[in-house]
């Protein structure tokens, strides 16, 4: 299975500061990775598709790059309501594994 | 607008089996795959299974041998199937709707199960 690595766990910002979070994959899945954000007692939602496609009615604050095996969210000037769970999601090769999470909290 | 919502029996006992139905609106089953993924308490998603819109699935394979999943397109529902229960299985249960390799775009409410005697 295709292990990916989210870092950092816990990212504390303050509103207003840019942020990037990294995704890590256990080996090459080319550009076949997502990224969703979460908040608390919410589902899932789909910021970024195949690592840096946008997503209609997400945030332009909201940007991902990478391909291979590294992967960058980027934040551009976070605010409040971004503030939660972010997971990223690999669709190379089954089982479509899921990172473990950053968790962007309030500095 | 396109929805999912997923219903299940909320309370299983160890051992025991379960279904949860996704019930969609918006879209046709025959033209999108859904994805079941699930998401313990205070953790991470795990993604279960897909069932395509042809038909054809894909399981995690640590699950494969008490997983199924099937749909009834005509009525707009899939199903998940899981016996032999364990503590462990208590978790939130989504369904999300994708196209094939693409990221989840929509997603359910979510379903409780707890597994407990």
């Amino acid at each position: 299975d295709i292990v990916l690595s989210q870092s950092p766990a816990t990212l504390s910002v303050t509103p207003g500061d840019s942020v990037s979070l990294s995704c890590r994959a256990s080996q090459s899945i080319s550009n076949n990775l997502h990224w969703y954000q979460q908040k608390s007692h919410e589902s899932p939602r789909l910021l970024i598709k195949y690592a840096s496609q946008s997503i209609s009615g997400i945030p332009s604050r909201f940007s991902g790059s990478g391909s291979g095996t590294d992967f960058t969210l980027s934040i551009n000037s976070v605010e409040a309501e971004d503030f939660g769970m972010y997971f990223c999601q690999q669709s190379n090769s089954w089982p479509h594994t899921f990172g473990g999470g950053t968790k962007l909290e309030i500095k | 607008q396109v929805q999912l919502k997923e219903s299940g029996p909320g309370l299983v006992a160890p051992s025991q089996s379960l279904s949860i139905t996704c019930t969609v609106s918006g879209f046709s089953l025959t033209n999108y795959g859904v994805y079941w993924v699930r998401q313990p308490p205070g953790k991470g998603l795990e993604w279960l299974g897909v069932i395509w819109a042809g038909g054809s699935t894909n399981y995690n394979s640590a699950l494969m041998s008490r997983l199924s999943i099937s749909k009834d397109n005509s009525k707009s529902q899939v199903f998940l199937k899981m016996h032999s229960l364990q503590i462990d299985d208590t978790a939130m249960y989504y369904c999300a709707r994708a196209l094939y390799g693409s990221g989840l775009d929509y997603w359910g409410q979510g379903t409780t199960l707890t597994v407990s005697s």
